[in-house]
């Protein structure tokens, strides 16, 4: 049990398109997903929190305009990148928990996007 | 604002050694302390985690921690690696009060196992 799907899992862009990333929890309701981003050889930075129905709450120094994050169900949560750039490119992970507090955040595979 | 480190960015071993790796955070009040593995290619899968009760907490496949309130650390150990502990691992923190879950990670330790 306490699977979190990515789709796709890889993508490669044009500069200046949008992406659209899926999370997708596929085996119990997710009150709360996050999205983090990793960069090669460092940690999992977090950029936002998202709760099924309401606005995403994003990390100092994320841009909220430039990834659009919507979790409109209780087993999807989305995050586009609009208008893609180079530094954009990166692996981005999402979690998926399945109640409030602290219980443990179940992880998804990655998405990694370059963007040429 | 909580952070955590890890002391060693890349471990090497032997199959059969020994396995400790540090772990320590930064914040006074209650903490739920977790490890994560990524194995190559893999998403990230949770080892072991501690919420409150016996400091000592024993995860899958063999690792335990040791929660040291005193010491801020939750080191990661394994008696004897194996080849297929070749991973990275990840320490995780989420402080309480408000932080609402937020984990912070710590920057990973590369474990190579020889074999």
């Amino acid at each position: 049990g306490a699977v979190v799907s990515q789709h796709p899992s890889w993508v490669i862009c044009k500069s200046g398109t949008s992406v659209k990333i899926e999370c997708r929890s596929l085996d119990f309701q997710a009150t709360t997903m996050f999205w983090y981003r990793q960069f090669p050889k460092q940690s999992l930075m977090l950029m936002a929190t998202s709760n099924e129905g309401s606005k995403a709450t994003y990390e100092q120094g994320v841009e909220k305009d430039k990834f659009l994050i919507n979790h409109a169900s209780l087993t999807l949560s989305t995050l586009t990148v609009t208008s893609a750039h180079p530094e954009d490119s990166s692996f981005y992970i999402c979690s998926a928990r399945p109640g409030q507090g602290r219980e443990t955040q179940y992880f998804g595979p990655g998405t990694r996007l370059l963007v040429l | 604002a909580q952070s955590v480190s890890q002391h060693n960015h890349h471990v090497i071993l032997s199959e059969a050694a020994s396995l400790e790796l540090g772990c320590n955070y930064s914040y006074g009040g209650t903490v739920n302390l977790f490890w994560y593995v990524q194995y190559p290619g893999q998403h990230l899968q949770l080892l072991l985690k501690y919420f409150s009760g016996d400091p000592l907490v024993k995860g899958i496949k063999g690792f335990e921690a040791e929660f040291i309130k005193s010491k801020f650390s939750f080191n990661l150990r394994k008696p004897s690696v194996q080849w297929s502990d070749t991973a990275e691992y990840f320490c995780a923190v989420i402080a309480g009060g408000t932080s609402y879950g937020k984990l912070t990670f710590g920057q990973g330790t590369i474990l190579t196992v020889h074999p």
